[in-house]
């Protein structure tokens, strides 16, 4: 299958500084993206999706000066977590679709702000 | 307003027994249902999908049944093994580049 590669795996930021997210597809060109945030024993919540040379579109509730979204190629959209605070924390995970259906997913980063 | 309901939450099998989790959707115009497997600390896998055209579609030991007139669609693991331990996703989307819709998830452990 297709290879969406995400990194870091693990991060541990100090409450007030940003941490940046990578995700890529590595063998297909990815005109949109998805970034999802999974809190512990949960489903996967839908945060943005993140589209090539555009503004990304925030489902309702995600704070959009918080969570930065940046997808300047088709291959690499990035997630800054801006000021982090500790209830940020959590499991965040991107996506790309192939070809309008396959989706395939990063293999997330857990971020703990400290 | 939850688009797609999972059920069970949880569920125990013996080895080589037959896994069965469904889902429910309520958006007619889905047309696009995976099903994902995550293991702890990971992101998820796709496993298999069907499209409303098709009832059955298998894959292995993977089985999707679909009925769109119930708006229905269960996934069946056969022969269940140790190494099926995870969570499974179902999930649903519209045609497009558009994000996938989840359920709640059900973490299967198959017993030894």
């Amino acid at each position: 299958g297709a290879v969406v590669s995400q990194h870091p795996s693990r991060v541990i930021c100090k409450s007030g500084t940003s941490v940046k997210i990578e995700c890529r597809s590595l063998d297909f060109q990815a005109t949109t993206m998805f970034w999802y945030r999974q809190f512990p024993k949960q489903s996967l919540m839908l945060m943005a999706t993140s589209n090539e040379g555009s503004k990304a579109t925030y489902e309702q509730g995600v704070e959009k000066d918080k969570f930065l979204i940046n997808h300047a190629s088709l291959t690499l959209s990035t997630l800054t977590v801006t000021s982090a605070h500790p209830e940020d924390s959590s499991f965040y995970i991107c996506s790309a679709r192939r070809a309008d259906t396959e989706a395939f997913f990063g293999q997330g980063t857990r971020l703990t702000v400290v | 307003q939850q688009q797609v309901k999972q059920s069970p939450q949880s569920l125990i099998v013996q080895k080589g027994g037959i896994s069965i989790i469904n889902c429910a959707y309520e958006n007619t115009a889905f047309d696009y249902f995976p099903w994902y497997q995550q293991f702890p600390g990971k992101g998820p896998a796709l496993l298999i999908a069907i499209r409303p055209d098709v009832s059955e579609k298998k894959e292995g030991r993977f089985t999707i049944s679909f009925n769109k007139s119930a708006k229905q669609f269960s996934l069946h693991i056969m022969d269940s093994q140790p190494g099926d331990s995870a969570t499974y996703f179902c999930a649903a989307s519209m045609t497009g580049r558009r994000a996938l819709t989840f359920g709640s998830g059900t973490r299967l452990q198959v017993q030894p």
